[in-house]
């Protein structure tokens, strides 16, 4: 089974200032983890994705995040906030291909952050 | 080029009545998914098409909701007697996924959200 914990559910910050958004997964092999964005009213986008590779990844518009395996944690971080960056974000975990079974491609969605950004 | 579409945008029926939510994926991509999103909620997933067949529905929550995708393109959610806990965001994704991998990208639709009175 694998789980995924977003540990803030809402974040704000200033403009020009960082920002981390906090994510813990659980799972029992070495997973795929994804962060996406949802814009109001706009579809989910994929940020970055981990994929047993790097462990820093880095995404679209400056956002990057680090497997850290031995604390289970796959953190977003962006030095500098913008005005647009405000939206939901979802960390994702899922199966590796290895992994036995057919649940590939099956997404496990945490429940969420809403970053507000103020200027 | 064209990115996942689904239709309605929203959809307001009544609790027993019968809905389909249609989703059409981005040409060539053989995997198709749909998720739901309850308010306040990530998605959850429900179902996995690779071509025709529904490789994965162990997400489907009851035997209410089917899921068709009968050419291997278009898709439709079909949920019989719905109740108000079916109230939700339905969404769909489709990946160009033809090895059954877990790190090709899905691409998501903007989502029909349903509401039952």
């Amino acid at each position: 089974a694998q789980s995924v914990t977003q540990l803030d559910s809402h974040v704000s910050v200033s403009e020009g200032t960082p920002v981390l958004l906090r994510c813990n997964y659980s799972s029992s092999y070495s997973p795929s983890l994804f962060w996406y964005v949802q814009h109001p009213n706009k579809g989910l986008q994929l940020l970055l994705k981990y994929t047993s590779a790097a462990t820093l990844v880095k995404g679209i518009n400056g956002f990057e995040a680090e497997f850290k395996k031995s604390e289970t944690s796959f953190h977003l971080t962006k030095p500098s906030a913008h005005m647009s960056d405000a939206a939901e974000y979802f960390c994702v975990v899922s199966r590796p291909t290895n992994a036995g079974g057919t649940s590939y491609g099956k997404l496990t969605f945490g429940q969420g952050t809403i970053l507000t950004v103020h200027p | 080029g064209a990115g996942v579409s689904q239709t309605p945008s929203n959809k307001v029926t009544e609790k027993g009545k019968y809905v389909e939510l249609r989703c059409d994926p981005i040409s060539g991509h053989t995997a198709l998914y749909w998720y739901r999103q309850s308010l306040g909620q990530g998605p959850e997933f429900l179902i996995y098409f690779q071509g025709t067949g529904a490789a994965d529905d162990s997400g489907l929550p009851n035997d209410r909701f089917f899921a068709v995708r009968p050419e291997g393109s278009v898709s439709t959610l079909k949920i019989q007697r719905t109740e108000r806990g079916d109230s939700a965001v339905y969404l769909c994704a489709s990946s160009l996924d033809k090895f059954q991998r877990s790190d090709y990208e899905q691409y998501f639709g903007p989502g029909t959200r349903l509401t039952v009175t």
